[in-house]
């Protein structure tokens, strides 16, 4: 597998449930970012970790956790989330320490119903 | 606060001509900006980096400029095609990790 890789590719849940979505990235960058990407809206940037160090939290909503076990792995804890979360949720890495160039996974799109 | 503007939601052209996207942002000044692909169902893919004491940038058949007297950018495709049809995105670096996007413009090339 090369690139970055995001499952699951579609997700519906409930109000009341908790799920997880899962980013991989095989290019050896040391940043990976979750995005959130809403219908007709600009990508908004969520979190930014670093070398596994969160550097970056852009005001989310604690119902949004986050997690970087390693370099390759990232994941976003989903916990009570409202209709309004709905939406494709992207994440990138990138190698460097300016977020340049970004490659992103393919998204996992999120409905809350 | 940082503001971009793309300068239309759709752009639609014949195939073979040159297709321009605007970019102005405001209440920055950026070290570099990006610019993106993104198709239907899919993540943005890096097309171009242009940075504050470059005026162009050239990749094939797309061309980046950036004027940042202006505060604008502009990207250009040209000889388009079909296969070009796509949004566009625009990306702005504000400092540390943080890029901020455009909503993008969707290109529309008619055979």
């Amino acid at each position: 597998e090369t690139g970055v890789t995001q499952t699951p590719r579609h997700l519906v849940m409930g109000m009341t449930n908790k799920k997880s979505l899962k980013c991989e990235q095989h290019l050896g960058h040391n940043a990976m970012y979750w995005y959130k990407q809403s219908a007709k809206k600009p990508l908004e940037l969520m979190f930014v970790y670093s070398l596994e160090e969160r550097v970056e939290n852009n005001s989310v909503p604690s119902r949004f956790s986050p997690e970087c076990p390693n370099s390759s792995h990232l994941f976003l804890h989903l916990h009570t989330l409202q209709p309004e979360d709905s939406a494709l949720y992207l994440c990138a890495s990138s190698q460097g320490s300016m977020g340049e160039k970004l490659f992103f996974g393919s998204g996992t799109q999120l409905s809350v119903l | 606060s940082q503001k971009i503007e793309q300068n239309s939601e759709a752009l639609n052209i014949q195939e073979g001509k040159t297709a321009t996207l605007t970019c102005n942002y405001t209440n920055y000044s950026p070290a570099y900006l990006q610019w993106y692909r993104q198709d239907p169902g899919r993540g943005p893919v890096f097309l171009l980096l242009i940075r504050e004491n470059e005026k162009e940038k050239r990749k094939e058949r797309l061309k980046v400029t950036f004027d940042t007297t202006l505060k604008q950018s502009l990207f250009h495709i040209t000889a388009s095609q079909p296969a070009d049809s796509a949004t566009y995105l625009c990306a702005l670096h504000t400092g540390g990790f943080k890029t901020i996007f455009g909503a993008g413009t969707r290109l529309f090339v008619k055979a």
